[in-house]
Order: structure tokens, then sequence, then C-alpha cells
């Protein structure tokens, strides 16, 4: 059973529009919820943390939290191509122990913003 | 403002040989964490640190993998006698106690076994 699930996309939007990318997870124990950035042969970049249900807005990112359903989702509002690159989803605790801090990813979500 | 730092960037390897990659964290981040990544796939848990203490270990991870940090600065990990499924981007990442586990990676060390 997969524990982190994305839709592998690829995802496009028009430059300016708002990007909605989604993440489902198994383990209802889950408390902390990552979006990392990845552009291609780079590292992740953390973008956005969050950890309680409901939105949490920074910049152009919304990061939106749902633990009764088990979806965690990223916004980007006004879209640009460099926001072109692959989003993972991380989720931290649950069936990996409460006092694991080992982060388990989705296989990420690849988005590409079209000028 | 020093990131992550992983050595070397890349390594061209035979199969059979034994690897070591080396991750400086962040100063004064007392968690590091190593990471395994195929093309198309999110990052894998390998093994966690708090200071010198490996606290976290993969059940997935061979025993021909090990990692160290001897005096809870930077870490080391090696690969013996290499396969060609080892063949991925290896990752480090450090954090804070106090960061709600926020993990900052480094460039990563790609892999290669021929």
């Amino acid at each position: 059973q997969k524990e982190v699930e994305q839709n592998s996309g690829p995802l496009s939007v028009p430059e300016g529009a708002i990007a909605s990318l989604n993440c489902t997870y198994s383990d209802r124990g889950s408390q902390s919820f990552f979006w990392y950035r990845q552009y291609s042969g780079k590292s992740p970049e953390l973008i956005m943390s969050i950890y309680s249900n409901g939105d949490k807005e920074d910049g152009r990112f919304t990061a939106q939290l749902n633990k009764a359903s088990q979806y965690v989702s990223l916004l980007i509002r006004d879209s640009q191509p460099s926001d072109s690159a692959t989003y993972l989803c991380a989720v931290n605790g649950g069936r990996a122990g409460a006092g694991s801090y080992q982060l388990t990813f989705g296989k990420g979500t690849k988005l590409s913003v079209i000028p | 403002d020093t990131g992550v730092s992983q050595d070397p960037r890349h390594k061209i390897t035979k199969r059979g040989q034994n690897v070591t990659f080396r991750c400086d964290p962040i100063s004064e981040h007392n968690r590091l964490y190593w990471y395994r990544q195929t093309l198309g796939q999110g990052p894998e848990f390998l093994t966690y640190f708090q200071n010198e203490a490996q606290l976290e270990k993969s059940r997935l991870l061979s025993d021909r993998f090990s990692a160290e940090r001897p005096k809870g600065s930077f870490s080391t990990l090696e690969i013996q006698r290499t396969e060609q499924g080892d063949s991925a981007m290896y990752l480090c990442a450090s954090s804070l106690v106090l960061s709600r586990n926020e993990q900052f990676f480094g460039p990563g060390t790609r892999l290669t076994v021929l």
C-alpha cells in the first residue's frame, strides 16, 4: 500500500493561472506535512510546511491540510514559467512511530507552466 | 548562508567497489538524514542521526550500507561491494531539533555503478 500518493502529471497550466497540486496519505497518525520543489537534476527545496488543518499562505503559495480526508494540497497563484518543476509531497509521523523523523515522499507531480 | 554540502557531487564506480560519501550539515543543525532517490521516484529514507547517535535505519537498507557521524558534525555514508542497483542520487538533509522537522537538502551525490 502506497503511503503518499500524488498524480504524476504532467500538469500543464498557462502562465498567470493557478496551479493546484494534490496529495493523499494513508496513515492517519501523520503529523507534519511538507511540499518540496525539485528542478530537473537538482535536489529538493523546501517551499511549504503545514501542521494543522486549514490553509497556510506564503507569498504565491498556499498549502491546505485536511486531516479527516487525509489530504494535503498546494496552490500556486500567478504561475510563472520558473515554477515548472516536480513538486514532492512529504509526510512525517504516523506508522513510522511517534519518535520517527523520517519523511515519506510521494513520487511527485511534474508541473509545466506554459508562457 | 551556508547550506548543506555534499562531496563528491558525482561518483562513477565499478561493480564490487566500495564508495564513501560525505555530508556537512547546516551549522547548528543537530539532526542529519540520508535519503536515496532514483529516477521518477521521491526520496527514500535511509538513516538518521541526532548528534552522533544513529537513531533510525530503514529496514530496507542493505547491510552493505553503513553511516557514521562521529563527532556530531559531518557524516559519511559508505556502500560496500556496490551493485548496479545502487545507482541513484544520494541526498543528505539536516534539521534543527526545534524546527518541527523541516529538513533542508544538500545538492546530492549522483552514483553510477558500471
